[in-house]
């Protein structure tokens, strides 16, 4: 298996600009994670989703960001309009169950998002 | 308040060193503990999944250990690489939800 898929892995935009990050999760698992890391903050979970729905997104940070999950192996992170203080790494993971399962966490390689 | 800390932040020792990274939590209910190894630029990598009735777990040089009475783990490197050199984040879950409560890591450098 390929891993969980991002991309692009570099994004270089300007503020004000619309961006729109890609994950591929690995075939067969039912959960999809959003997380951002920053020097400050660490990592921190933006949403998630099971089987394609939506169920926690209390850690997208405003309204100017959004994700969606059309099918089981493809979910969008879009940023509009984008600041300068988006710039972080966004990481995408999947897993078979719950991490209280425990279920193990798959991490994707990340896209590094600078917003000039 | 749920919460995962670390220590030290930043730790360099000698290549063939052993070194023990430490992680305190206060995460309730509690499920299990991870250590995820972060090379730069690349995303967490599992080393272990500790459950409330594991006391010490290894995955080849590296051992983890749990202690859920006082809420302390730590994990052992022995005999220290040049690539052992990323950044250890204990990670541990809400109870049975999916959210995972991050430390903040320890920046680890083997030198040859």
């Amino acid at each position: 298996d390929a891993g969980v898929i991002q991309s692009p892995r570099h994004e270089v935009t300007e503020m004000g600009q619309e961006v729109t990050l890609r994950c591929k999760p690995i075939s067969g698992h039912d959960y999809l994670f959003w997380y951002r890391q920053t020097m400050m903050r660490g990592l921190e979970l933006l949403i998630y989703f099971n089987n394609n729905v939506p169920i926690d997104d209390s850690g997208m940070p405003e309204d100017r960001f959004s994700a969606k999950m059309p099918n089981a192996s493809f979910s969008t992170l879009k940023i509009q309009p984008s600041e300068p203080r988006d710039s972080a790494v966004y990481f995408c993971a999947s897993s078979l169950g719950l991490a209280g399962g425990p279920y193990e966490q798959y991490f994707g390689p990340g896209t590094r998002l600078t917003v000039t | 308040k749920n919460q995962v800390e670390q220590s030290p932040q930043s730790l360099i020792i000698l290549e063939g060193k052993n070194c023990t990274l430490q992680c305190n939590y206060t995460v309730s209910p509690f499920s299990n503990l991870r250590w995820y190894k972060q090379d730069t630029g690349r995303g967490p990598v599992s080393l272990t999944i500790m459950t409330f009735s594991e006391n010490t777990k290894s995955n080849g040089r590296y051992t983890a250990t749990l202690d859920a009475d006082t809420k302390q783990s730590s994990l052992h490197i022995t005999a220290s690489q040049l690539s052992d050199s990323a950044s250890y984040i204990c990670v541990v879950p809400r109870g049975t939800t999916d959210k995972l409560i991050f430390g903040t890591g320890t920046r680890l450098q083997v030198f040859p």
